[in-house]
């Protein structure tokens, strides 16, 4: 079975920095591009960043640039997020997502998600 | 930025009946349009890529069609498991992969 499980959410200070991270199981990691998803309690989702296979190119919403960095290593299969200047309202859970490969343009396997919250 | 409406925000439908979500772009995004549905609790599933293409696993009663700048995805006779909210999410733009705000269908 395909999986991704992300991990290192928890009580981040505002202005603090966290780092999320996502690893895979059942299906080859460097051959995949992924993203970064976040919903807020009670909220929709909002799609933060993105990543290619080979990591060499990113691009982010208006509100994770300058603040948040998507990065990969594909030899440990592992995903992060690093988030920086944390504010109250980067409370959310946040969801890894792989990008369907070949002609499936959406994000189709997703983990858990983990939550980030943000206060003093 | 392109972004994505839908309608209705909240329907409430019964078990057996059909149900129909819109999803708009502000420009045309040809058919790069997905439709995931979403559980209290759980995570996004994907039903529909390429805004007609049913996901490998759901149900035949899921249908998505349209192009451009409108788009509809159709449950032909509601489920009780069908009880969730509904996204959009365009990927004509690399830069951003904006979502839809939602559709809850409740009973």
């Amino acid at each position: 079975e395909e999986q991704v499980v992300e991990s290192g959410g928890g009580l981040g200070q505002p202005g603090g920095s966290l780092r999320l991270s996502c690893v895979v199981s059942g299906f080859t990691f460097d051959t995949y591009e992924f993203n970064w998803v976040r919903q807020a309690p009670g909220k929709g989702l909002e799609w933060l960043a993105y990543i290619t296979a080979s990591g060499y190119t990113m691009y982010y919403a208006n509100s994770a640039r300058g603040r948040f960095t998507i990065s990969r290593d594909n030899a440990r299969g592992s995903l992060f997020l690093q988030m920086n200047s944390l504010r109250v309202d980067d409370t959310a859970v946040y969801y890894c997502a792989r990008f369907g490969s070949g002609s499936l343009s959406a994000f189709d396997v997703w983990g858990q998600g983990t939550m980030v919250t943000v206060a003093s | 930025d392109i972004q994505l409406t839908q309608s209705p925000s909240f329907l409430s439908a019964s078990v057996g009946d059909r149900v129909i979500i819109t999803c708009r772009a502000s420009e045309d995004i040809t058919t790069f349009l997905a439709w995931y549905q979403q559980k209290p609790g759980k995570a996004p599933k994907l039903l529909i890529s390429g805004a007609s293409n049913l996901h490998s696993g759901v149900p035949s009663r899921f249908s998505g069609s349209g192009s451009g700048t409108e788009f509809t995805l159709t449950i032909s006779s509601l489920q009780p498991e069908d009880f969730a909210t509904y996204y959009c999410q365009q990927l004509n733009s690399y830069l951003k992969f904006t979502f839809g705000p939602g559709t809850k269908v409740d009973i």
